[in-house]
């Protein structure tokens, strides 16, 4: 089982929005891991959007909205990523990535369409 | 203005080898952590590689681990992925990206490169 999973895609309609999750793998406990965020549009690098841990401990990216933002759902052991008032320029792939085991691990990337 | 600027990708034989490397720019570069992620062609990220700003403290994948290694020369703001033994899975894109360990303390992976490509064939 991987450590990190995620939906491979999500499709939302503009003006929604939409809620990412990147589920650990149990035994993996989301409580003690900061969850990094990342978005990929087809022939670019990763750019950053944040990382997150607690309300007290998160990070956004320069230059990266508000509406994207980040959360854990402890019962499902999961990180959240939401994207709020979704634009058509949102349509990308997106991973999620902790340190874990000292490596970084990256989950298998969901593709979000807006249409 | 923070820049990362890959070369070295290429195509290669099976069992061949290359050197990658990562000029950085823009920033104090011996303060920072710095890391190689590489995606093979329509797949997903996979870290390879991170090296501690003094270059020593290394981390590896362990697909990478005994084949490929990390350095830097903080003279030349420049850091390096040697990879040997080269396999057809290998093949990728390789980027370079700021940052990659203290992470509690800084803001890492902000800043990327726009990658190099390894073409691992025959």
């Amino acid at each position: 089982q991987a450590v990190l999973t995620q939906p491979s895609s999500l499709s939302a309609s503009p003006g929604a929005s939409a809620s990412l999750t990147c589920t650990l793998r149990s035994g993996i406990n989301v409580g003690a891991y900061r969850i990094y965020w990342f978005q990929q549009k087809p022939g670019s690098p990763p750019q950053y959007l944040l990382r997150y841990n607690s309300d007290s401990d998160k990070q956004q990216g320069s230059g990266v909205p508000s509406r994207f933002s980040g959360s854990k759902h402890a019962s499902a052991n999961a990180g959240i990523l939401l994207i709020s008032g979704l634009q058509s320029e949102d349509e990308a792939d997106y991973y999620c990535m902790i340190w874990h085991n000292s490596a970084w691990v990256f989950g298998g990337g969901t593709k979000l369409t807006v249409l | 203005d923070v820049q990362l600027l890959e070369s070295g990708g290429g195509l290669v034989q099976p069992g061949g080898s290359l050197r990658l490397s990562c000029a950085a720019s823009g920033f104090t570069f011996s303060n920072y952590a710095m890391t190689w992620v590489r995606q093979a062609p329509g797949k997903g990220l996979e870290w390879v590689s991170s090296i501690s700003g003094s270059g020593g403290t290394t981390y590896y994948a362990d697909s990478v681990k005994g084949q490929f290694t990390i350095s830097r020369d903080n003279s030349k703001n420049t850091f390096y992925l040697q990879m040997n033994s080269l396999r057809a899975e290998d093949t990728a894109l390789y980027y370079c990206a700021k940052g990659g360990l203290s992470c509690g303390t800084i803001t890492c992976f902000e800043y990327w490169g726009q990658g190099t490509l390894v073409t691992v064939s025959s």
